[in-house]
Formats: structure tokens, C-alpha cells, sequence
């Protein structure tokens, strides 16, 4: 595609329930971030997949998050049981190989609010 | 901890003035470095990387950092600003874990506003 994509771009969800977020990456591109950024936290790592398989999830908070990818492509995060802690905006980020030079192409971003 | 320090959380400037906005890492090793920039409303992008070469690494819309590994720094610098660099910068830090993968950590960000 022409760039990442995320949807939905904004969710309101009252505190308890469990949200989805999906990101579609570049056609192409094999790594794949999460992250969350708050107000005055910066960008706050969640978890990296390379391929399908994810060899650092050090960053979700809690086990009410997880992630996958599928077809080394598609990535959903889930949040259950949402605090209102967890109302962030989820920015998803794609790159191509492996190389720490490789640079990071971010989507839009899903804002969440937990009410 | 290892960590990307920004030393600025909001900077304020009026056009023409010069900017420098600071960046330090803790992580030792070879590290890939990057400056993103986000303007209100849009997505994070690329301002300018380093990874090898010259220290002084030049980017878009004028902007250039330095790295200097002795101190653990690359700061983003302008000579002179205008009202459309008003966005929030952030400082990245590529490392390779020795599990073969890479991870990106940012900084908290620096948000500048520039005043006409």
C-alpha cells in the first residue's frame, strides 16, 4: 500500500470492554511496531514483529494486551477488559528488514478513549 | 535503564531564531540514530538518521544534528526557524538485540512552538 494504515482512527470504549486495533503495514515491509504515545510520555514501546512472530514483547503493560500478525502482514492489537489508563493514541509503525538503519514508516494512529 | 533522554519537553522561538534541541542515549555499542518530526495533525516522519559516516548528518527543511559518540549525544540543530517547524521532535535510537532483531526507542519528545 502507499503507506501504514490504521483503523479505526478514533474509539470510544467504555472501561471493561475489550477493543481491537488493526494496522496494515507497507506492502512488503517485514517489521513491525507498536507503540503508545501519551501525553507528555513520548513513544512508549509495546511490541516488535518481525515476520509473523514477535521476539520482543517486553513492552505491553499488562497480559490484557496482545498482538498478532498473520501472513506477515496485517497486525491486530488487542486491549481486554480497557482501563481508563489504556485511553492513549496506538501509532503503528512498518520498516523493511531487519537493518538498524532501516527507517520506520508510521500510520496515523488509533486515538482511544476508555470511558 | 537504557533510555533516549530529550532535555526539552517545549521550547518557544520566534521565527529566525536559531534552535537546538538535545539528545542523549545510554546504550553503548553501534546504534543507528534518528530524529523524527510530527507537524499538529499528521503522522510521525523522518526528519534526518545516522548510522555510519560523516557525524554530521543533514536532513529535510534544513535541519542537521550531530552525532558525537563520545557523548552519547545527537542534537538536532537549525541555523534559523520558521513558523512551519512548530511540531513535536522526537529522538530515536536503533539497537540490535542479540536475538537478531533491531528495536526503535524514542525520547519523550520536545514540542516547539515558533511565533511569528
Amino acid at each position: 500500500g502507499a503507506g501504514v494504515s490504521q483503523s479505526p482512527s478514533n474509539k470510544v470504549t467504555e472501561k471493561g470492554k475489550d477493543v481491537e486495533l488493526r494496522c496494515d503495514p507497507i506492502s512488503g515491509h517485514t517489521a513491525l511496531y507498536w507503540y503508545r504515545q501519551s501525553l507528555g510520555q513520548g513513544l512508549e514501546f509495546l511490541i516488535y514483529f518481525q515476520g509473523n512472530s514477535a521476539p520482543d514483547k517486553s513492552g505491553l503493560p499488562s497480559d490484557r494486551f496482545s498482538a498478532e500478525r498473520t501472513g506477515g502482514s496485517v497486525s491486530t492489537l488487542t486491549i481486554q477488559r480497557t482501563q481508563q489508563e489504556d485511553s492513549a493514541v496506538y501509532l503503528c509503525a512498518s520498516s523493511q528488514g531487519q537493518g538498524r538503519s532501516a527507517e520506520a514508516f508510521f500510520g496515523q494512529g488509533t486515538r482511544l478513549t476508555v470511558v | 535503564a537504557q533510555s533516549v533522554s530529550q532535555h526539552n519537553h517545549h521550547v518557544i522561538l520566534s521565527e529566525a531564531a536559531s534552535l537546538e534541541l538535545g539528545c542523549n542515549y545510554s546504550y553503548g555499542g553501534t546504534v543507528n540514530l534518528f530524529w523524527y518530526v510530527q507537524y499538529p495533525g499528521q503522522h510521525l516522519q523522518l526528519l534526518l538518521k545516522y548510522f555510519s559516516g560523516d557525524p554530521l548528518v543533514k536532513g529535510i527543511k534544513g535541519f542537521e544534528a550531530e552525532f558525537i559518540k563520545s557523548k552519547f549525544s545527537f542534537n538536532l540543530r537549525k541555523p534559523s526557524v520558521q513558523w512551519s517547524d512548530t511540531a513535536e521532535y522526537f529522538c530515536a535510537v536503533n539497537r540490535a538485540f542479540s536475538g537478531g532483531y533491531n528495536k526503535l526507542i524514542f525520547g519523550a519528545g520536545t514540542r516547539l512552538a515558533v511565533h511569528p
